[in-house]
């Protein structure tokens, strides 16, 4: 079963810290890697996206880095905010075929303190 | 705008019982989802249909069928529940299944007694 293994499980950040969470997977023939961001009772919503022609990809204060030789990819969160306490998923999928499907890390629950 | 809908939000259920998830979405996608959320596991395929007509197993589809009744709608059913398909379901959308953002409902809170 291909894997997405995800850590840290949960996050505790003071406000205005940067948190930062990473992944990791095996099928090197991905080439897609969204991060959901889920709130409680809520279901969760495309964040940020990278493809793997690309090494950094920045929305605000959310940065995709990708490591392709390292098969590894990481959120940050700049200046994180109460506000961003969620539990966050990063995924990864190939185009086409079989694989088609994201496939979801286990989530980290983040916290950020004022 | 809704986005994707579900129905019901919560409902409990006894062991043996069987019950059909509703799941709509008004974005003209042509793939749906249907996924479980246990704690500490992440979100696991159950089924999909990649288009209208089609439906395909994820990964964990024993005890479960679907039906994509048209474009806009694709039900999950339980026909004998069991206590191990507690969990929280969730449906979800794209445009198509080629790396394409998916839209995910707010949920159905699913306990079995």
């Amino acid at each position: 079963q291909q894997q997405v293994k995800q850590s840290p499980q949960s996050l505790i950040v003071q406000k205005g810290g940067i948190s930062i969470i990473n992944c990791a997977y095996e099928n090197t023939a991905f080439d897609y890697f969204p991060w959901y961001q889920q709130f409680p009772g809520k279901g969760p919503a495309l964040l940020i996206a990278i493809r793997p022609d690309v090494s950094e990809k920045k929305e605000g204060r959310f940065t995709i880095s990708f490591n392709k030789s390292a098969k590894q990819f990481s959120l940050h969160i700049m200046d994180s905010q109460p506000g961003d306490s969620a539990t966050y998923f990063c995924a990864a999928s190939r185009a086409g075929g079989s694989q088609g499907n994201l496939i979801f890390g286990k989530g980290t629950k983040l916290s950020v303190k004022p | 705008n809704a986005g994707v809908t579900q129905t019901p939000k919560f409902q409990v259920l006894k062991t043996g019982q069987s019950m059909t998830l509703q799941c709509a979405q008004d974005m003209n996608h042509n793939s749906m989802y249907w996924y479980r959320q246990d704690p500490g596991m992440g979100l696991r395929l159950i089924y999909y249909s990649a288009s209208e007509g089609t439906t395909d197993k994820g990964e964990v589809p024993n005890g479960y069928n679907v039906s994509r009744l048209n474009k806009r709608e694709f039900s999950l059913r339980l026909e004998s529940a069991a206590p191990s398909q507690t969990s929280v379901y969730f449906c979800a959308s794209s445009k198509n299944r080629d790396n394409q953002p998916q839209h995910f409902g707010d949920g159905t809170r699913l306990s079995i007694l």
